[in-house]
């Protein structure tokens, strides 16, 4: 089956950029996505990227796609301490049926 | 309501036992999957419904596992014989209609059902 994988920490000082880094095996995808999730929240939708697409900016966030290497990465520009949450990345093929990373736990320390 | 519930937001529940897990969407959105998420793994995709129908059960990991959707709005996810490797967090997302039309439509997640099966 298809296998997203993401490193599980990231610690980062306040003002620094983060860049949380995924990895996907399904070279049919068409949608890869970042999620964000804080404790006692639900997933949140942060942003998204078609296939067909290198790059993805929005506000604070940059999306890059390496498909030949099927690796994504997700920046976030001056990072601040409500950042702290752990970030999936996401693939799915049909828009239905989403495969998720571990997960990234980033700590943003004051 | 304004986002996805889910109900109750904690259950316990003795190996063996039956438990059903309740899901209401968003208002309108006509498509709705379920996932589970267990400790420092991202969440498993189980099922996705459009409208009333399961269009992917695909994720179900086995027989024990059912959802319905009668009316095609809220979902409740059964679990029979409950054992002690289903402990997890069952996350219910719902989306306006699923398209892949990502600019149009996105899921929603619910905050989960932590189930522990003791």
């Amino acid at each position: 089956g298809e296998d997203v994988e993401q490193s599980l920490f990231l610690s980062v000082r306040e003002g620094d950029s983060s860049v949380i880094n995924c990895t996907y095996t399904d070279s049919s995808s068409t949608y890869l996505y970042w999620y964000k999730q804080e404790p006692g929240a639900g997933l949140q939708l942060l942003t998204y990227i078609f296939s067909n697409m290198d790059m993805k900016q929005d506000q604070r966030l940059t999306v890059l796609l390496n498909k030949k290497d099927k690796h994504l990465s997700l920046r976030i520009a001056d990072t601040q301490t409500g950042d702290s949450a752990i970030y999936f990345c996401a693939e799915s093929m049909s828009g239905n049926q989403f495969y998720f990373g571990t997960g990234t736990s980033l700590t943003v320390i004051p | 309501g304004a986002g996805v519930s889910q109900t109750p937001s904690n259950k316990v529940t003795e190996k063996g036992k039956y438990v059903e897990l309740r899901c209401d969407p968003i208002s309108g959105h006509t498509a709705l999957y379920w996932y589970r998420q267990s400790l420092g793994q991202g969440p498993e995709f189980l099922i996705y419904f459009q409208g009333t129908g399961a269009a992917d059960d695909s994720g179900l990991p086995n027989d024990r596992f059912f959802a319905v959707r009668p009316e095609g709005s809220v979902s409740t996810l059964k679990i029979q014989r409950t054992e002690r490797g289903d402990s997890a967090v069952y996350l219910c997302a719902s989306s306006l209609d699923g398209t892949i039309l990502i600019g149009s439509d996105t899921q929603y997640f619910g905050p989960g059902t932590r189930l522990t099966v003791l």
